[in-house]
């Protein structure tokens, strides 16, 4: 069965560094999604991204926050500065539309 | 606002038993709703969904859930709980098929020996 692929699986990371977080998606899918979940808590929607730009962002993808396609494969979301409370599960996502995702078995970010 | 409401924090089962983890929604339309299931440290398993038609949907495991729109509930159910059920579930609805998916915040099933 298809998968959606996340590297790493963990990340340690210095505050104010910057971190990529990588995600293959599922190939014929064309919606693609960020999640993320703090430790142990509600999995939270980041953005969406369909057709090669943002469809819809929360609140918590603020400027810090970016997103890019860069070769057709993979979808990567960038942290510019990260913070102390950026520490969580790092979830990808890919849908072909309705009505479901794939989810990848996610990233846990940690910013020492 | 559009939100899911599992208003279980924990529910615990003794083996052998049958479990039901509550979901109910509040979002506008004819949604999609799901069940995700969450192993320690590991990511979002896909349980189950509900589309369209039969109200009961089965799914992964031996688990299945009921649709019931008047309530606007979509519990999580199963005959008889294993103790490898144990996991962090979580129920979730999307609005319409160009929507994000919004979940609950997660109930944690213990299963007793």
């Amino acid at each position: 069965e298809p998968e959606v692929t996340q590297t790493p699986s963990h990340q340690v990371t210095q505050m104010g560094q910057e971190v990529i977080l990588r995600c293959v998606p599922i190939s014929n899918h064309l919606y693609f999604y960020w999640y993320r979940q703090i430790l142990g808590q509600k999995v939270e929607f980041l953005v969406s991204f369909y057709n090669n730009e943002i469809s819809e962002k929360s609140e918590i993808f603020d400027d810090q926050f970016s997103v890019e396609r860069p070769d057709g494969s993979n979808f990567t979301l960038k942290i510019r500065s990260t913070k102390l409370e950026d520490s969580a599960m790092y979830f990808c996502a890919s849908s072909a539309g309705a009505p479901g995702y794939t989810f990848g078995s996610g990233t846990r970010l940690t910013v020492v | 606002a559009q939100s899911v409401a599992q208003p279980e924090d924990q529910v615990n089962v003794a083996e052998g038993n049958p479990l039901t983890v509550k979901c109910t929604y509040s979002v506008s339309g004819n949604p999609y709703l799901f069940w995700y299931v969450q192993y320690p440290n590991r990511g979002l398993q896909f349980l189950l969904k509900y589309i369209t038609g039969d109200n009961l949907v089965k799914g992964s495991y031996g688990f299945e859930a009921e649709f019931n729109k008047s309530q606007t509930s979509f519990h999580l159910k199963k005959p008889s709980a294993l103790v490898s059920d144990s996991a962090l579930y979580f129920c979730a609805v999307r609005p319409n098929r160009d929507d994000k998916i919004i979940f609950g915040k997660g109930t944690r099933l213990h299963i007793l020996p």
